[in-house]
């Protein structure tokens, strides 16, 4: 499978809800990064998941919790959804060499 | 202060014009990407440098590593090009993650 893909492509919760994002991507990409971007800003980093374990996370709470499987999937989970939580959520995956990437298309979560 | 900087933040273009957008960053780095985003969300790596010049196509990056500058060139531009480029470094004591610029709106007029 080529390509990185991303589910759903929008979603609408409601302040206090729990959601799932989730990221398939390419066959031997090992390396998955989730990054938030808000309206008009760049993409911010949330971590970063090498072989299933988490190697890296930026200033996220940690209501803000991932997992990567062995089929080179992976999820995003957010518990106690907050306003600011809206956002455009971009999944990348790299293969070992770390440097090149593949970004998803994004998933477009509105919190009422 | 962001640790990338991109000038400017919007530019509007008449088609066929050449276009220049700059990235200066502030870290060490051990890479830089070029990204292109278009209304929607959807992100394509143009570019990934780590010294020199690369082209593909009307599209041309460069990399002064001393300076901590990059620039990414549009010759001949087309409306199609219009979308947000953005700029984004691997930050040498990060390991792998990246820290992106805020991105450059780029309208090219017909």
């Amino acid at each position: 499978e080529t390509g990185v893909t991303q589910s759903p492509t929008h979603l609408i919760k409601t302040r206090g809800q729990q959601v799932t994002l989730r990221c398939s991507s390419q066959s031997g990409h090992n390396t998955v990064s989730w990054y938030q971007q808000a309206l008009g800003q760049g993409p911010q980093f949330i971590f970063q998941y090498y072989r299933e374990e988490e190697n890296g996370r930026g200033n996220f709470p940690p209501r803000f919790s991932g997992l990567q499987f062995p089929n080179y999937s992976s999820e995003l989970n957010v518990n106690a959804l907050e306003l600011d939580d809206s956002a455009l959520y971009l999944c990348a995956s790299s293969p070992d060499s770390v440097y090149g990437y593949t970004f998803g298309s994004g998933t477009r979560l509105t919190v009422v | 202060k962001n640790e990338v900087e991109q000038s400017p933040q919007n530019l509007t273009a008449q088609e066929g014009e050449f276009i220049t957008i700059n990235c200066s960053y502030s870290v060490g780095i051990s890479a830089l990407h070029w990204l292109q985003q278009h209304p929607g969300g959807g992100i394509v790596s143009l570019f990934m440098l780590s010294s020199g010049k690369k082209k593909h196509g009307r599209l041309i990056a460069t990399i002064n590593i001393q300076e901590k500058h990059s620039s990414l060139h549009i010759t001949a531009s087309h409306p199609r090009d219009s979308a947000v480029y953005i700029c984004a470094v691997v930050d040498e004591t990060s390991g792998s993650r990246l820290t992106f610029g805020e991105g450059t709106q780029l309208t090219v007029n017909p």
